[in-house]
């Protein structure tokens, strides 16, 4: 079974403050991808990133990062100088085995970056 | 390219009240998705579709839920009759994958149910 955690329900912080937002995942299979979306107040799910499980390079784009450790199942997302329009839910997911797998998401974090 | 496709984009509708969703995917993408996403929880796979066949509906509520995918291209989702739990966001996606690779998911706006 695939299983996908995000322990912090929410977080808030001053703009400027970095954040972690963290992800735990669970997956017999060896070969899986995992996700990260934004979803802004307007609804909609933006695309963040997606990383393959043979893949362990972590990946810098702008003020957001990402830490894969399979060591410890986790794909951990951070903002960098966090801005007020960083503030919105964020959500991990986790897709395994080969081809067009359906995608499972953690219950997501919102994220609230004050001014 | 263009993007899914989704409508209506809002319902509201009363409980026991039948309504009906339709998704356009992406051109090409074989594999199409209906989520729910109640408010404050994660979407969660109703039902999966590849070309007009359905590959995983065992979170489908069957009794009041129904899909289909004819011609292997848009999609309906179907309720009747609705029940005040049945208040969510419903999301299209749709994808690409090549043998074991799988190159990830457009979603769609979403239409965002009400039932009162």
């Amino acid at each position: 079974a695939q299983k996908v955690t995000q322990a912090q329900t929410e977080i808030s912080v001053v703009e400027k403050e970095d954040v972690t937002l963290d992800c735990v995942y669970e997956t017999r299979d060896t070969t899986y991808y995992l996700f990260w979306y934004k979803q802004p107040p307007s609804g909609e799910l933006v695309f963040l990133i997606r990383r393959n499980s043979f893949d362990e390079q972590n990946e810098i784009s702008g003020r957001y990062s990402w830490n894969f450790q399979k060591s410890t199942s986790s794909f951990n997302f951070t903002i960098t100088a966090s801005q007020v329009v960083d503030s919105a839910v964020y959500f991990c997911a986790l897709t395994s085995g080969q081809g067009a797998q359906k995608l499972v998401f953690g219950q997501g974090t919102r994220l609230t970056i004050n001014p | 390219e263009a993007g899914v496709a989704q409508s209506p984009r809002y319902k509201i509708i009363e409980k026991r009240q039948s309504v009906a969703f339709w998704c356009n995917p992406i051109s090409g993408h074989a594999t199409l998705y209906w989520y729910q996403q109640i408010l404050g929880q994660g979407p969660k796979l109703l039902i999966q579709f590849q070309n007009n066949g359905v590959v995983d509906d065992s979170q489908l509520p069957k009794d009041r839920f129904s899909a289909e995918r004819l011609k292997g291209v848009d999609s309906t989702l179907k309720i009747q009759p609705a029940k005040l739990e049945d208040s969510a966001v419903y999301l299209c996606a749709s994808s690409l994958a090549e043998g074991r690779i799988n190159y990830g998911y457009t979603f769609g706006s979403g239409t965002r149910l009400t039932v009162v």
